[in-house]
């Protein structure tokens, strides 16, 4: 079955101590994307990978990592979290971007920073 | 940068009626996507329908349907025969097609209310 999976999918934590929500696709995808989504904003683009050692910044980048070490996974990084971070969190994967593949979305993750 | 506004924060329709969405974007490529996700109470988001910028057909999924109207850069849904498992809140979605390293640009969503 296709699916993008999303750990954990429920975390409270503190500022300032640093968290890793962690993404992974069984559809050997190339590319892979991280939004958020907060009330009355929709979603936005943290960062997205076109391929293996290939990231870039999305439109709202700031206070995040990413790294694409492997084609299957793409780990979202909050070195130090502060409260403006606490959102719901979506994953997503396609076979290449930009291409109107079917894009397919992890459950999501809801992260509040306290 | 493309954008997308949806300007209908919420909409109620009767069950079994029918229901428009609006939906209009801007961006000065001339081949692109658009997309209609759902997202009930779960969270979960779910592809309701898509549309190539490059087709000039409506596309159709059983009751959901599109009215694109390039030129006026307009893609409103319509629910026909809503149910009570329509509820959810809606966003429309661009993606551009030159280079490939956009990603989906959403609006801010509309809540859709039926009302049984």
């Amino acid at each position: 079955e296709a699916q993008v999976t999303q750990n954990p999918r429920y975390l409270i934590t503190v500022t300032g101590k640093k968290l890793t929500v962690t993404c992974s696709q069984n559809m050997n995808h190339e590319y892979m994307s991280w939004y958020r989504q907060d009330p009355g904003l929709g979603l936005r683009q943290i960062y997205y990978s076109m391929n293996v050692e290939v990231t870039d910044k999305g439109d709202v980048p700031e206070g995040y990592k990413v790294s694409r070490k492997e084609k299957r996974n793409f780990p979202l990084i909050l070195e130090s979290p502060s409260p403006n971070q606490t959102s719901l969190y979506f994953c997503a994967s396609s076979w290449t971007g930009g291409s109107g593949n079917t894009i397919y979305f992890g459950e999501g993750s809801w992260l509040t920073v306290v | 940068a493309q954008t997308v506004t949806q300007s209908q924060p919420e909409m109620s329709v009767q069950e079994a009626e029918t229901v428009t969405l609006s939906c209009t974007y801007d961006t000065s490529e001339s081949d692109y996507y658009l997309f209609w996700y759902k997202q009930p109470p779960s969270r979960q988001m779910i592809l309701v329908i898509r549309q190539e910028a490059y087709k000039q057909q409506n596309a159709t999924e059983n009751r959901f349907s599109v009215n694109f109207q390039k030129a006026a850069k307009s893609f409103s849904l319509k629910i026909s025969d809503s149910q009570l498992g329509d509820a959810a809140m809606y966003f429309c979605a661009y993606l551009g097609s030159g280079g490939g390293a956009d990603g989906l640009t959403f609006g801010k969503g509309t809540h859709l209310i039926i009302q049984p």
